[in-house]
């Protein structure tokens, strides 16, 4: 089935590190592919997406690059802040019928 | 334009009792997501609904769980006769359409089921 493998954590970086969170997928056919980010308390928010091979989502100094050929999803930072520390969900979403597919999250705290 | 509303942000039910978690969708979006996070955990689908109709509920428990989105006013998750295992954050989504690039899915602030 179709389904998110992500880099388990948690991550503890320094601020102004380089940040790298893992993500593979499986799926049968083309999905669209997510990075959405949770803090505190709060819901789920939308990082950035790519909707096919090759394509590169990218927002608020995020970035991460559709790659078929390794099936992964990448998401990746410069230099973190403080206000990073969340937990990065990546997704795919795929068919007619939307549902989402999430990966387990990951933890990112970033320290001073 | 209002994002997603789910109300109550928490609830607390003892053991037996019911749950009712509601769901108001963005404006003009017509299909809904509930998914379950566990504490420490991503989020699970539970279903999808448009209007009037389940699409998938594939990932929602055959006994004791329910939704429905009616024709007028919010997606109602029913959980009947709780258990402990019930706690956990209800995260309700909404998309305008379905669809390559259409897909977005936005998120309501969730709630909080704590079971006693």
């Amino acid at each position: 089935g179709n389904s998110v493998t992500q880099m388990e954590g948690p991550v503890t970086l320094s601020e102004e590190a380089f940040l790298t969170i893992n993500c593979t997928y499986t799926a049968t056919g083309y999905p669209s592919l997510f990075w959405y980010v949770q803090y505190p308390g709060e819901g789920l928010q939308l990082l950035l997406k790519a909707t096919k091979a090759d394509d590169k989502g990218s927002n608020k100094g995020f970035e991460a690059t559709y790659r078929k050929e390794t099936t992964s999803f990448h998401l990746e930072k410069g230099s973190v802040q403080v206000s990073d520390s969340a937990v990065y969900f990546c997704a795919l979403s795929f068919g007619n019928n939307n549902d989402m597919r999430f990966g387990a999250g990951t933890r990112l705290t970033v320290k001073p | 334009n209002a994002g997603v509303m789910q109300n109550p942000r928490h609830l607390v039910r003892r053991r037996g009792q019911e749950a009712r978690l509601r769901c108001s969708p963005m404006k003009g979006h017509s299909h809904v997501y509930w998914y379950r996070q566990l504490p420490e955990e991503g989020l699970k689908f539970m279903v999808y609904l448009q209007k009037e109709n389940i699409i998938d509920e594939s990932g929602m428990p055959k006994e004791r769980f329910s939704a429905e989105f009616p024709k007028e006013g919010p997606s109602i998750l029913r959980i009947q006769q709780v258990v402990r295992g019930d706690s956990a954050a209800y995260f309700c989504a909404s998309s305008l359409r379905v669809g390559q690039g259409n897909n977005e899915q936005f998120f309501g602030p969730g709630t909080r089921l704590t079971v006693l």
